[in-house]
């Protein structure tokens, strides 16, 4: 596609439930990233992909956030046991690495997350 | 760990120019960003400026970047009231951005 997918748009869930938040990133690029922009906050990075290297998770919030890429492409971020704290908006960006101008990221419009 | 912080807050009147600040701490970051995102959109790169430079334009932004102090800055000639909106910066292969400025502008 023309830019990075993410789906749903939005989801609304009972506490205690599972999420899967899916991200398309653009077709090439090979990293990718998840950012939560909770209402009023900046983005908080959350984890990032490069490539075939092992992912950098040090931004997840506790062990009940998960994600992984598979073959390179799509990424899944899985939420368990959702809690009221973590209604946010979820966001993915992908980007070549060392493109002739750095790595500009591109962004998803998001997955609204509401747990109730 | 790598941390960056903004100012929450600017608001300026049409036609003057706007200042936006931003500190990081990852000295070895090889790039540093500007991000734009407006009101019910995605976000969007506007500008970004290698570390081995001190000033970059591009038409009405000017970026400066004082690496001494690990200090870079927004500056919009000429600011429109289309550019209210949030302003991120973000630094780093990983991206890690600040909390944001608003930057309000009134005609």
């Amino acid at each position: 596609g023309a830019g990075v997918s993410q789906s749903p748009s939005n989801k609304v869930t009972e506490k205690g439930k599972d999420v899967e938040l899916r991200c398309d990133p653009i077709s090439g690029h090979t990293a990718l990233y998840w950012y939560r922009q909770s209402l009023g906050q900046g983005l908080e990075f959350l984890i990032y992909f490069q490539g075939n290297s092992a992912p950098d998770k040090s931004g997840l919030p506790s062990d009940r956030f998960s994600a992984e890429r598979t073959g390179g492409s799509v990424s899944t971020l899985t939420i368990q046991r959702t809690q009221q704290e973590d209604s946010a908006v979820y966001l993915c960006a992908s980007s070549t690495i060392w493109g002739a101008r750095g790595t500009e990221a591109f962004f998803g419009q998001g997955t609204r997350l509401t747990v109730v | 760990g790598e941390d960056v912080e903004q100012s929450l807050f600017l608001s300026v009147r049409e036609g003057d120019s706007s200042v936006i600040n931003c500190t990081y701490t990852d000295s070895s970051s090889t790039y540093l960003y500007w991000y734009k995102q407006e009101p019910g959109a995605g976000l969007q790169l506007l500008t970004y400026i290698f570390s081995n430079m001190d000033m970059k334009q591009d038409q009405r932004l000017t970026v400066l970047l004082n690496k001494k102090d690990k200090h870079l800055s927004l500056r919009i000639a000429d600011t429109q009231t289309g550019d209210s909106a949030i302003y991120f910066c973000a630094e780093g292969g990983k991206l890690i951005f600040g909390q944001g400025t608003e930057l309000s502008v009134k005609p």
